[in-house]
């Protein structure tokens, strides 16, 4: 089906471990982004994507990596989780500059023990 | 892009009008207000957007103040499955990053 699809859609980890968040989109938009929720943070981006090859950080990148080959994919890799890092993930996308409407996953929920 | 400020909770009837208010009172000419809603463990989904005039969907209408220093979504017939939370987000139309900024929003209780 199209959309947006993100895996897993649960992990667990130990802290120090590199763990790798994949994000899936079949429209061809060229923007996408990932979001952390926490409880008492609300949304928070942590990196963005304008276009493959294209990545920019946004309001709490430390601790992660993004890298984004093809326009369809935009994985997330935090490379030594940390407890920190425990929250709850959301992928998005939208077209070029955006007609407002971002397109959100539904999200990893990560622990990290 | 413009701070939001909304209020933290409202409660709403199931079958009556849900309206619920957000104040950006610094916002600029070519920024648009964006609405956002939510569901409990779900990704956000968009749900409406408008510059200064009045818009409706088959979702909301939103009202947007003449001088645009405040606007309200309105809920026609709030079901139990609008519970949810309710951001109201301020950013230019085509921006070069696309990015939104997510404030606290509001907590929308649909009671029966």
């Amino acid at each position: 089906d199209a959309g947006i699809t993100q895996s897993p859609r649960y992990k667990i980890t130990e802290t120090g471990r590199q763990v790798t968040l994949m994000c899936h989109q079949t429209w061809s938009h060229s923007y996408m982004f990932w979001y952390r929720q926490d409880l008492g943070h609300g949304l928070r981006l942590i990196y963005y994507s304008a276009a493959a090859d294209i990545t920019d950080k946004g309001e709490v990148p430390d601790g992660y990596v993004v890298s984004r080959s093809k326009t369809e994919n935009f994985p997330l890799t935090l490379e030594s989780a940390t407890r920190s890092q425990t929250s709850v993930y959301f992928c998005a996308s939208t077209l070029a500059g955006g007609p407002g409407e971002q397109y959100f996953g539904p999200g990893t929920r990560l622990t990290v023990t | 892009d413009a701070k939001t400020t909304q209020p933290p909770s409202m409660d709403c009837a199931e079958g009556r009008a849900a309206n619920l208010p957000c104040n950006h009172s610094t916002i600029s000419g070519n920024e648009y207000v964006y609405w956002y809603r939510q569901i409990h463990s779900q990704g956000p989904q968009y749900i409406i957007h408008g510059l200064k005039n009045n818009e409706t969907n088959e979702m909301a209408s939103l009202i947007i103040t003449e001088d645009r220093k405040s606007s309200t979504l309105i809920l026609p017939h709030a079901t139990l499955r609008d519970t949810a939370v309710y951001y109201c987000i301020v950013r230019v139309e085509r921006s070069n990053t696309g990015k939104l900024i997510f404030g606290q929003g509001t907590t929308l209780q649909v009671k029966p």
